[in-house]
């Protein structure tokens, strides 16, 4: 099955300072990868999602990047807000699943 | 966009005792629902596929009989914890796709159980 490795386990910036949040998968047949963000005791809300046939997509302060072909994915937070902080997970799906394998998240601290 | 409704959204109870937690799509017709478990710190873990007129699908470690799913309507699944102790306490959650493959996926608010 997949297998989603994602780091850091904790990230603490400076507010206006950009965030990296990196993961790497295992199934070359994975094709969608969404981000979430999860405050706690909350659901998990879509932030940003990018499929296989893209490389790279933007809303406004958020950024995904991908490589298919090292397997790997990140999330970039430019001009970080002390509301941005919170755990952020990256996801993958592969094929016609819809089931999601979940990093193992990373708590986002944006030091005001 | 699509709406997932899940209730409780907290509970408690005693050692011993089965709960029931129930997933909605409010605005859609959800053939499968997808059931999470999330401990403390930790990401969420796939359970269960839940299918819409069949048996769901769970996943390696997962105990079948302890985790009770039925979807037995294109808006409704259910999970019950059956015997629930101490260890099953955690945030559960469901979520659907109503577009499909590849596509957002909807989570419902989660159900934080308590089992003293």
């Amino acid at each position: 099955g997949e297998n989603v490795e994602q780091h850091p386990s904790t990230l603490s910036v400076q507010e206006g300072d950009s965030a990296v949040i990196k993961c790497t998968y295992s199934d070359s047949a994975s094709n969608y990868f969404p981000w979430y963000k999860q405050e706690l005791g909350k659901r998990p809300q879509l932030i940003i999602d990018i499929r296989s046939n893209v490389g790279e997509k933007k809303d406004q302060r958020i950024a995904v990047t991908l490589n298919k072909t090292a397997k790997h994915f990140s999330l970039h937070i430019t001009e970080t807000q002390p509301e941005d902080s919170a755990v952020y997970f990256c996801a993958a799906t592969q094929g016609s699943a819809r089931q999601l394998t979940f990093g193992s998240g990373t708590q986002l601290t944006v030091l005001p | 966009g699509a709406v997932v409704s899940q209730h409780p959204s907290w509970v408690i109870c005693k050692s011993g005792t089965s709960v029931k937690i129930e997933c909605r799509s409010l605005d859609f017709q959800a053939t499968t629902m997808f059931w999470y478990r999330q401990f403390p710190k930790q990401s969420l873990m796939l359970m269960a596929t839940s299918n819409e007129g069949s048996k769901a699908t769970y996943e390696q470690g997962v105990e079948k009989d302890k985790f009770l799913i039925n979807h037995a309507s294109l808006t409704l699944s259910t999970l019950t914890v059956t015997s629930a102790h101490p260890e099953d306490s955690s945030f559960y959650i469901c979520s659907a796709n109503p577009g499909g493959a590849d596509t957002e996926a909807f989570f419902g608010q989660g159900t934080r159980l308590t089992v003293v």
